[in-house]
């Protein structure tokens, strides 16, 4: 079954620091990765898909991800935090049928906080 | 910009009432979702629609959830008898075709007492 770790629950960072949020996946076949991001009382809002090609992703609000697929990681990624940048970040994966078609339903890791410190 | 638009953002219910949730896709999207989110848990879906067909509701309680779309736009998803477990926000999502990416709404909080 397809699955997403995420294995920090909270990320402190300064402001102007760079940031990293850790993912770890486990899928059979070619995966279809995914970070959102869910400020307080709302929606997740989508940041960034890794589906094939270059393996850094470049998405919203400046953020990145990369693609490693010897250790299994997508890492989210930011140069420089912004304090706006604290909100809850979910990494996901698309699941796959038992015949290797996709789905779209998405499989969720558990999420990571990320306080950015002014 | 467009966005999927769930109501009501906040519902308390006592346990064994009946809630429902209302949901209205970016238009023209033709596959819409329902998510159960769970505090500290990540989104996990319950049924996924493609335009009025149900295309996978296998996490989906259906003892006491159901969902529709009957005219294969906006959905409503209905829990009878409510139970105290069923505290969570209660997610909706679209996207433009069935591989398509997904866009959330905000989202129903929904308190069980």
């Amino acid at each position: 079954a397809q699955s997403v770790a995420q294995p920090e629950d909270q990320v402190n960072v300064a402001e102007g620091n760079p940031l990293t949020v850790k993912c770890t996946y486990s899928v059979s076949g070619n995966p279809y990765l995914f970070w959102y991001v869910q400020y307080p009382n709302r929606g997740l809002q989508f940041l960034l898909k890794y589906i094939t090609g270059d393996n850094l992703v470049k998405g919203s609000y400046g953020f990145e991800a990369e693609f490693n697929k010897s250790q299994t990681s997508f890492h989210l990624k930011k140069p420089s935090a912004l304090v706006s940048d604290s909100a809850l970040y979910f990494c996901a994966v698309r699941d796959m049928l038992a015949k290797g078609g996709a789905t779209n339903k998405l499989i969720f890791g558990t999420g990571t906080l990320l306080a950015v410190q002014p | 910009e467009a966005e999927v638009a769930q109501s009501p953002r906040y519902k308390i219910t006592e346990k064994s009432q009946a809630v429902a949730f209302w949901c209205d896709p970016i238009s023209g999207h033709a596959t819409l979702y329902w998510y159960r989110q769970i505090l500290g848990q990540g989104p996990e879906l319950l049924v996924q629609f493609q335009d009025e067909s149900v295309v996978d509701d296998s996490q989906l309680p259906k003892d006491r959830f159901s969902a529709e779309r009957l005219k294969g736009v906006d959905s409503t998803l209905k829990i009878q008898p409510a139970e105290l477990g069923d505290s969570a926000m209660y997610l909706c999502a679209s996207s433009l075709e069935r591989t398509g990416g997904q866009y959330f709404g905000a989202g129903t909080r929904l308190s069980v007492l």
